[in-house]
């Protein structure tokens, strides 16, 4: 069964740092580009950020508003994203979804991880 | 303010057809045909019901539809049933690699 399972979120304070994992079952994880979602309570979808296949360059796009805070990282040997979050802010409290990214559409998502920043 | 602009709510009887608009620019909805829709219930995890503009996901029902013209995609649910009720929200790639969402419409079966 295809799956993505995140993990890491938690309380954090603000100006805190806090990675998420997400680990990933049932394809061929390197084949494919990752991208991270969220959604603020109360709020709408968010997107934040997705990374490249190796093969495509691995490289990264972000949201403005976590631009030069968040990094999304990838280790094909372990089946594993990361998205590194530094310099958290309230506003970033969220939950954070981990999915198989298409540019068309995303069909596979993680199950959320619920990141709180609050003093 | 979201980069899409959706109606906030829209509502219809059980066997009703609806329509949620959502509108862009030629930066992402019109320079596009990477539009999507999800289907979103408190505490699940968003559900993909249409991708590249009118494609729908195995296992989708056949009574949702997605349709573009110019920068304004939407999304036609026809023979609405209760288990419709939920929040939807468009989505599109843009000229900035980004991706952008509309703020939902939150729809209700009556």
């Amino acid at each position: 069964e295809v799956q993505l399972v995140e993990s890491g979120g938690g309380l954090v304070q603000p100006g805190q740092s806090l990675r998420l994992s997400c680990t990933a079952f049932g394809f061929s994880f390197g084949d494919y580009d990752l991208s991270w979602f969220r959604q603020a309570p109360g709020k709408g979808l968010e997107w934040v950020g997705f990374i490249r296949r190796k093969g495509h360059g691995g490289t990264t796009e972000y949201t403005a508003s976590v631009k030069g805070r968040f990094t999304i990282s990838r280790d094909d040997s372990k089946r594993i994203a990361y998205l590194q979050m530094n310099s958290l802010k309230t506003e970033d409290t969220a939950s954070y979804y981990c999915t198989r990214w298409t540019f068309g559409g995303v069909m596979v998502w993680g199950q959320g991880t619920l990141v709180t920043v609050s003093s | 303010q979201s980069a899409l602009t959706q109606p906030a709510s829209v509502s219809g009887s059980p066997g009703q057809s609806i329509t949620i608009s959502c509108t862009g620019t030629i930066s992402d909805i019109g320079g596009y045909n990477y539009v999507s829709w999800y289907q979103h219930n408190p505490g699940k995890a968003p559900k993909l019901m249409i991708y590249d503009v009118s494609d729908r996901p195995s296992g989708v029902s056949s009574r949702f539809s997605g349709s573009k013209s110019g920068s304004t995609a939407s999304l036609t649910i026809s023979g609405l049933q209760a288990e419709d009720e939920a929040d939807y929200y468009c989505s599109s790639f843009t000229s900035s690699s980004t991706v952008v969402f509309g703020g939902g419409t939150k729809l209700t079966v009556l």
